[in-house]
């Protein structure tokens, strides 16, 4: 099983809200990741936890704040957002991020935000 | 500075017409190449992993290579539900991020 859930499936936000996006993986995996992706372009690295520790943060902005609470789950806390932000949040997960193998990263579904 | 180039952009065929898509990549050292399907407003369905030059996989119709600049994704008499955006990506040496090319957005008429 190769499966990364995400919830919601959509989020409709105003600018001066505070929500949450989650994601969880059952496949023991110990790194996972944030990404965003606007329409027609890549996805664009957020963050990357490793052991439910932060390993990479991309310069994101701080009304962004990622969450490890274990090695299953992920969650990204959306505060003061700008329109701008509106985007498909993407988590993905790996096998591990240091170790010296190449490891797949399996993506969940995503969740369409959509800030107003 | 690693760089990922695909093409093309965008890609119509007709249902049963076979193609190669391209991904160009620069490197230090690879340490892994992937392919990813995308369908719109979805999430990238993972295709293959490819780690050495000379390197084969397939699933479906679907057939990746490897070569030490480049990779393919041929599509064997495609149908329409072969439509969707691939991606392609890298890995370098060490513990560094994936880096994305733009995709190739295929569309296959019945």
């Amino acid at each position: 099983d190769t499966e990364v859930t995400q919830t919601p499936k959509h989020l409709v936000m105003g600018m001066t809200n505070k929500k949450s996006l989650k994601c969880e993986q059952h496949m023991g995996h110990r790194a996972m990741y944030w990404y965003k992706q606007k329409a027609k372009k890549p996805p664009e690295l957020m963050f990357v936890y490793s052991y439910e520790k932060l390993s990479i943060n991309e310069s994101v902005p701080s009304r962004f704040s990622p969450e490890c609470p274990n090695s299953s789950l992920l969650n990204l806390h959306l505060h003061a957002l700008q329109p701008e932000d509106s985007a498909l949040y993407l988590c993905a997960s790996s096998q591990d991020w240091e170790g010296a193998g190449t490891d797949t990263q399996y993506f969940g579904p995503g969740t369409r935000l959509t800030v107003l | 500075e690693d760089q990922v180039t695909q093409s093309p952009e965008a890609l119509r065929l007709q249902e049963g017409e076979s193609s190669s898509l391209n991904c160009s990549y620069t490197v230090s050292g690879l340490r892994g190449l992937f392919w990813y399907r995308q369908d719109p407003g979805k999430g990238p369905e993972f295709l293959f992993t490819l780690y050495s030059a000379g390197e084969e996989k397939e699933k479906e119709r679907l057939k990746a290579t490897l070569t030490k600049k480049e990779s393919f994704l041929h599509i064997t008499a495609p149908k329409p539900e072969d439509s969707a955006t691939y991606l392609c990506a890298v890995q370098d040496s060490g513990n560094t991020p994936l880096v994305f090319g733009k995709g190739t957005r295929l569309s296959v008429i019945a």
